[in-house]
C-alpha cells in the first residue's frame, strides 16, 4: 500500500522560500514519477510539477521560474522548493505518485 | 481560470443518475487520457477513474467515465448519500513548451 506524507513549515513569510518534503512508504522512489499539486483554500487543483526517478523534472509554466523539485533516494523522499512566495501561494500542498496516489496534504499559509 | 471546464454544481436524489461534463481542447482531452478524482470534505482527492474509463481497485462500478472528442464525462449511477463530494477532471496537456497536467475547476455534487 503506497503512502505519502507531506511535512514542512505551515507558515512562511512573504518573499521567502516555501520548502516541503514528501516521505514515501510502500513504494520505491526509484521508479515512477513524483508530483506536487496544490489547492488554494476553497478553490480548485493546480499541478506544480514532477520529477522522474531519473531526476528529470517538468514544471508548470506559470511557476517554472520559482520552483525546484528534487529527489533523495537514500531517504525515499522528494522535496519542493518555491521561492519568493506571496499570499497567492497560500494553499494545501499535496505530493503524489504520478497523479494516482496522493498524500493527505499540508496547509501552507504565506503571511508576515 | 481552469484549463478544463466543468459545471460548478450538480445534484440528484438517491438512486438517480448524475453526469458531470469536462470540456477541454485538442491539446489535452482531445489527444490524451482523462482522470477523475473525488474529494470528500476535508480530505485529499482520490483517484476515481483513470485512462478515461478504468476504475482503480475498490471503486464501485456505479462510477463510469467516457470521452468524445475534446470532452469527457463522469457518470454516477444509483446516486448515494456518500457520493456527496467535489469531483475534478484532469488531463495531460501537450501544449508546446508547456506540457503538463491540467485540471477542471471542480463540480460539487449534492445529494438532495
Amino acid at each position: 500500500q503506497v503512502q505519502l506524507q507531506e511535512s514542512g513549515p505551515g507558515l512562511v513569510k512573504p518573499s521567502e522560500t516555501l520548502s516541503l518534503t514528501c516521505t514515501v512508504s510502500g513504494s520505491s522512489i526509484s521508479s515512477y514519477y513524483w508530483s506536487w499539486i496544490r489547492q488554494p483554500p476553497g478553490k480548485g487543483l493546480e499541478w506544480i510539477g514532477y520529477i522522474y526517478y531519473s531526476g528529470t523534472t517538468n514544471y508548470n509554466r506559470s511557476l517554472r521560474s520559482r520552483v525546484t523539485i528534487s529527489l533523495d533516494t537514500s531517504k525515499n523522499q522528494f522535496s519542493l522548493k518555491l521561492r519568493s512566495v506571496t499570499a497567492a501561494d497560500t494553499a494545501v500542498y499535496y505530493c503524489a505518485r504520478e497523479v494516482a496516489y496522493w498524500g493527505q496534504g499540508t496547509l501552507v499559509t504565506v503571511s508576515s | 481560470q481552469s484549463v478544463l471546464t466543468q459545471p460548478p454544481s450538480a445534484s440528484g436524489t438517491p438512486g438517480q443518475r448524475v453526469t458531470i461534463s469536462c470540456s477541454g481542447s485538442s491539446s489535452n482531452i482531445g489527444s490524451n487520457t482523462v482522470n477523475w478524482y473525488q474529494q470528500l470534505p476535508g480530505t485529499a482527492p482520490k483517484l476515481l477513474i483513470y485512462s478515461i474509463n478504468q476504475r482503480p481497485s475498490g471503486v464501485p462500478d456505479r462510477f463510469s467515465g467516457s470521452k468524445s472528442g475534446t470532452s469527457a464525462s463522469l457518470a454516477i449511477s444509483g446516486l448515494q448519500s456518500e457520493d456527496e463530494a467535489d469531483y475534478y477532471c484532469a488531463a495531460w496537456d501537450d501544449t508546446l513548451n508547456a506540457p503538463g497536467w491540467v485540471f477542471g475547476g471542480g463540480t460539487k455534487v449534492t445529494v438532495l
